[in-house]
């Protein structure tokens, strides 16, 4: 089986930068994802770790730690929008994903 | 851009019904998998498709079965539904040799009453 952990609540301001730990606990593990989810909304890609080391993409960038079974996202600049909930996901072979509890972000003003 | 359609958008059944889900991945996606999310919760794995064979199985009951057609679109059927059944589901899709990526359709919210 396979289990992730993740803080459940972080509130940062504009404009800051914020990041989004996650550890697991896997079999059959083939990588990281992150997904973000607004309220009501769908989980949508942000970012895939299959080896150690960082990716960036934009605002938004994702590390992975094999050895150390962790991995985080990291987001710069943040805007309001940002205010979501993110989700780490452990892929297996066949790409199901396993995720975690989710982080609710929360950006203030 | 196409995205993954889902229908119907919103759902009400009573207990012990049966309900029918729908999912029409983007074109040229062969995978499809579905997802359950309750309220506050993750989304749970319930099983996917590749080529219309069942290709992973999580945690879906055995109420629970699922199929994926020669156009690729697939169907999760409910039966005896229980109020615990009542989420949000999803379907994702993605191309097999780029499958790390789902995009996710905007989902199913199903009520149990």
């Amino acid at each position: 089986g396979q289990s992730l952990e993740q803080p459940s609540e972080v509130t940062a301001v504009e404009g800051a930068i914020v990041q989004i730990n996650c550890t697991y606990q896997t079999s059959g593990f083939y990588g990281l994802s992150w997904y973000q989810q607004h309220d009501g909304g769908a989980p949508t890609f942000l970012s895939y770790n299959a080896l150690d080391g960082l990716e960036e993409t934009g605002r938004f960038s994702s590390f992975l730690s094999r050895s150390d079974s962790y991995g985080y996202l990291l987001l710069q600049e943040l805007q309001m929008k940002d205010s979501a909930s993110y989700f780490c996901a452990a892929n297996n072979a066949g790409n199901m994903l396993t995720f975690g509890g989710g982080t609710r972000l929360m950006v203030k003003p | 851009a196409a995205g993954v359609i889902q229908s119907p958008r919103h759902l009400i059944k009573e207990k012990r019904e049966t309900a029918t889900l729908k999912c029409y991945p983007i074109p040229r996606h062969d995978t499809v998998y579905w997802y359950q999310q309750g309220p506050g919760q993750d989304p749970q794995f319930l099983i996917s498709f590749y080529e219309k064979m069942q290709s992973d199985k999580g945690s879906i009951p055995d109420r629970f079965s699922a199929q994926q057609f020669s156009d690729y679109h697939s169907e999760l059927n409910m039966s005896s539904l229980e109020l615990g059944d009542s989420a949000l589901y999803f379907c994702a899709s993605s191309p097999r040799d780029r499958g790390k990526v789902q995009y996710f359709g905007p989902g199913t919210r199903l009520t149990v009453t």
